[in-house]
C-alpha cells in the first residue's frame, strides 16, 4: 500500500496564484485533513473531513478551501497564495474519527509533506 | 493556554542511554488520547506510541514508553537504549474526544540529537 500520498513536494508561487495540493490515501480511510507545520509551532490544522461530501474548518483555514467527493482523496486548495502561507503542509488520514479508542484506533498517518514557498 | 507544552527545545542524549521527554497538557475533556510522533530530519511524520485518558497502564512500544501521569497532566516519552537513528524532532499531541472529528493539538517539539 502506499499509505497517504502528497504532491507536490516541493512547489514555488508568487504572491497571489493559486494552486492545488493533491492527497490521496489508499486505506479506506473515512477521516482525512490537512496541517500546516511553521518553525517552531509545531503542527496546526487547516480542514478535516469525517467522509465523502463532509468538510469542516480547524485552526487555521483562512486563505484555504477543501472538498471530499470521493473517499481516498482530499485536495487543498490556495486561492489567492500569501508569503504567510509559506510553510510546509501535511495531509493526515485515519481509519475513522468516531469515539474513544483505547486501543489508539484513530491514529492519524501522514504523507512526507509538501514544502510551498511564496514569495 | 497552550492545551500541548514541550518545554525542552533541544537535547543532546549520549548513544545507549535512556532520554524523557518532557509533555504537559491542559484539558477538560475526560476522555482523550495523547500521541507521540517523531520527526527525522527527512520530514515525514513517525507514530511513536498513544496512550488513553483511561488506560490503566502506562504505554509501550519496544523502546518507548510513555510515563503518564494523569493527576500532573503530563505524558513524557521515554526512549530507552539511545540510538543514532533516534536524533530528530518529537511532537506530543492529544486528541479530545468531546471536539467533532480526529483533531490533534500538537506541541511545539523537542529536538533529540544522539551523540556516539
Amino acid at each position: 500500500n502506499a499509505g497517504v500520498t502528497q504532491t507536490p513536494k516541493f512547489q514555488v508561487l508568487k504572491t497571489g496564484q493559486s494552486m492545488t495540493l493533491q492527497c490521496a490515501q489508499d486505506m479506506n480511510h473515512e477521516y482525512m485533513s490537512w496541517y500546516r507545520q511553521d518553525p517552531g509551532m509545531g503542527l496546526r490544522l487547516i480542514h478535516y473531513s469525517v467522509g465523502a461530501g463532509i468538510t469542516d474548518q480547524g485552526e487555521v483555514p483562512n486563505g484555504y478551501n477543501v472538498s471530499r467527493s470521493t473517499t481516498e482523496d482530499f485536495p487543498l486548495r490556495l486561492l489567492s497564495a500569501a508569503p504567510s502561507q509559506t510553510s510546509v503542509y501535511f495531509c493526515a488520514s485515519s481509519y475513522s474519527a468516531g469515539g474513544y479508542k483505547s486501543s489508539g484506533a484513530n491514529v492519524l498517518t501522514f504523507g512526507a509533506g509538501s514544502r510551498l514557498t511564496v514569495l | 493556554a497552550q492545551k500541548i507544552t514541550q518545554t525542552q527545545p533541544g537535547m543532546f542524549v549520549q548513544e545507549k542511554e535512556a532520554v524523557t521527554l518532557d509533555c504537559t497538557y491542559d484539558t477538560s475533556d475526560p476522555s482523550y488520547g495523547l500521541f507521540w510522533y517523531k520527526q527525522p530530519s527527512s520530514g515525514e511524520m513517525i507514530f511513536l506510541i498513544y496512550q488513553g485518558s483511561y488506560d490503566q497502564q502506562n504505554a509501550t512500544e519496544g523502546r518507548y514508553s510513555l510515563n503518564f501521569q494523569k493527576a500532573r497532566k503530563s505524558a513524557n516519552l521515554v526512549i530507552s537504549a539511545s540510538q543514532l537513528g533516534d536524533s530528530a524532532m518529537y511532537f506530543c499531541a492529544m486528541r479530545e474526544w468531546e471536539a467533532a472529528g480526529n483533531k490533534l493539538t500538537f506541541g511545539g517539539g523537542t529536538r533529540v540529537l544522539v551523540k556516539p
